[in-house]
């Protein structure tokens, strides 16, 4: 089955310590995202990568990191969580070809950061 | 640089009633636009896409869009309400030369009442 998986699905921390959060795809896109879901802000976007070691800031990156050392793989690390990023995180991905711009989301992580 | 805004966080309408979901969007480019839906504690799911062909856009669960670049509008319809269909619904806009941009608006969350 084609999907975006992520892990954890919940997570409760402590400010200060850091944490990994895995996102995976098994579509052989090029193209993947992380985002925030914050209330009545709507989703934003943290991190993009448009292929393997190439990455770049989204529109409210600070406080995140990303890498992609691997196609299929998009981890978002939290290397000093405070409680502002308290919030619902997704994963998405995408083929890179023109005329398929639909974005595949994974099934979120709740992160509280108290 | 792109935006999107739905108007109204809240619309509540009765089951068999016409729902209507308003997304106005900016973009310096030619837009490909989406509407998806978020059920509670679930990922987002797709539920149609503009993409420069027909301007009035047909997606799943008898939603509809229609493209209206006077009004750089792309509102959601469908024609009778059903109880299945309460959710939180996003429009989102990507701009054709924006990579893996993809902006979202705030969201609109549906209640239908019986």
């Amino acid at each position: 089955e084609a999907q975006v998986t992520q892990n954890p699905r919940y997570l409760i921390t402590v400010t200060g310590k850091k944490l990994t959060v895995t996102c995976s795809q098994n579509m052989n896109h090029e193209y993947m995202s992380w985002y925030r879901q914050d209330p009545g802000l709507g989703l934003r976007q943290i991190y993009y990568s448009m292929n393997v070691e190439v990455t770049d800031k989204g529109d409210v990156p600070e406080g995140y990191k990303v890498s992609r050392k691997e196609k299929r793989n998009f981890p978002l690390i939290l290397e000093s969580p405070s409680p502002n990023q308290t919030s619902l995180y997704f994963c998405a991905s995408r083929y890179a070809g023109t005329g398929t711009y639909e974005q595949y989301f994974g099934p979120g992580t709740r992160l509280t950061v108290t | 640089a792109q935006s999107v805004t739905q108007l109204g966080s809240h619309v509540s309408v009765s089951e068999g009633a016409l729902v209507l979901l308003r997304c106005n969007y900016s973009s310096s480019v030619p837009p490909y636009l989406f509407w998806y839906v978020q059920y509670p504690n679930q990922g987002l799911q797709l539920l149609l896409k503009y993409t420069s062909a027909a301007t009035l856009v047909k997606g799943i669960n008898g939603f509809e869009a229609e493209f209206k670049k006077s009004e750089t509008s792309f509102h959601l319809t469908k024609p009778s309400a059903h109880m299945s269909d309460a959710a939180e619904y996003f429009c989102a806009v990507s701009a054709i030369n924006a990579g893996n941009m993809l902006t979202f608006g705030g969201g609109t969350r549906l209640m239908v009442k019986p």
